[in-house]
């Protein structure tokens, strides 16, 4: 029972690299997200796909790019890597269409950017 | 960007002793949820709050949506020394696919 999978789970870059966080859900949720965790920021939404074929910016989509490949992966582009994009990212899904449906995370990429 | 206020930032308590921690916002929400998060890992849910007044428990844990809409609290009893992480409370509004989080307390429990 995997629930929300990302990969990778640590991550450095040089400055101005790219690199893809790869996020898979096996829960048939419609929805997922992209969050950045920074200390004293709580949660912050990146980008989020409402359903399959759609994504929309969040709070802090600058810098990033986000593929929503299928209905079951959600992935988060860094195409030129800054330092302040040094964060724990967490990818999220839900199902809306039942009620309210809460959140339901993975354990987080940790990325550097030195 | 929108974020929820909440309070404390941090707590450091006796094994055993009560816990209490709220969330406040200037925006109504329809939906309040609580969340743990362990070191090195993600966000669990706690508790889902749906409607204004409800008061809902998970063990020792009991959460309530405030009358206002507006707010929410978290109480833990007689805490455990696992009940040690951040907790974070969210907020959403129905029409949305956004949920606000709240800067989290970090709660620390000495044995």
């Amino acid at each position: 029972n995997a629930g929300v999978t990302q990969t990778p789970k640590f991550q450095v870059l040089k400055t101005g690299q790219s690199m893809t966080l790869q996020c898979a859900q096996d829960m048939n949720h419609n929805s997922m997200y992209w969050y950045r965790q920074d200390p004293g920021m709580g949660l912050r939404l990146i980008y989020y796909s409402a359903s399959e074929g759609t994504t929309d910016k969040g709070e802090v989509p600058n810098g990033y790019n986000v593929s929503r490949l299928n209905k079951r992966e959600f992935s988060l582009r860094l195409e030129s890597a800054a330092p302040s994009q040094t964060s724990v990212y967490f990818c999220a899904s839900s199902e809306p269409g039942q009620g309210i449906s809460p959140l339901h995370f993975g354990n987080g990429t940790r990325l550097t950017v030195t | 960007g929108q974020q929820l206020n909440q309070s404390p930032q941090s707590m450091f308590i006796q094994e055993g002793e009560d816990v209490s921690m709220n969330c406040t916002s200037s925006s109504i929400f329809n939906t309040w949820l609580w969340y743990k998060q362990d070191p090195g890992e993600g966000p669990v849910l706690l508790i889902a709050l749906y409607k204004a007044g409800e008061l809902t428990s998970n063990g020792r844990l009991t959460a309530q949506f405030g009358i206002t809409r507006k707010d929410s609290f978290l109480n833990i009893s007689a805490s455990i020394p696992s009940d040690v992480g951040i907790y974070f409370c969210a907020g959403h509004q129905s029409g949305t696919y956004k949920y606000i989080f709240g800067t989290g307390t970090r709660l620390k429990v000495l044995a």
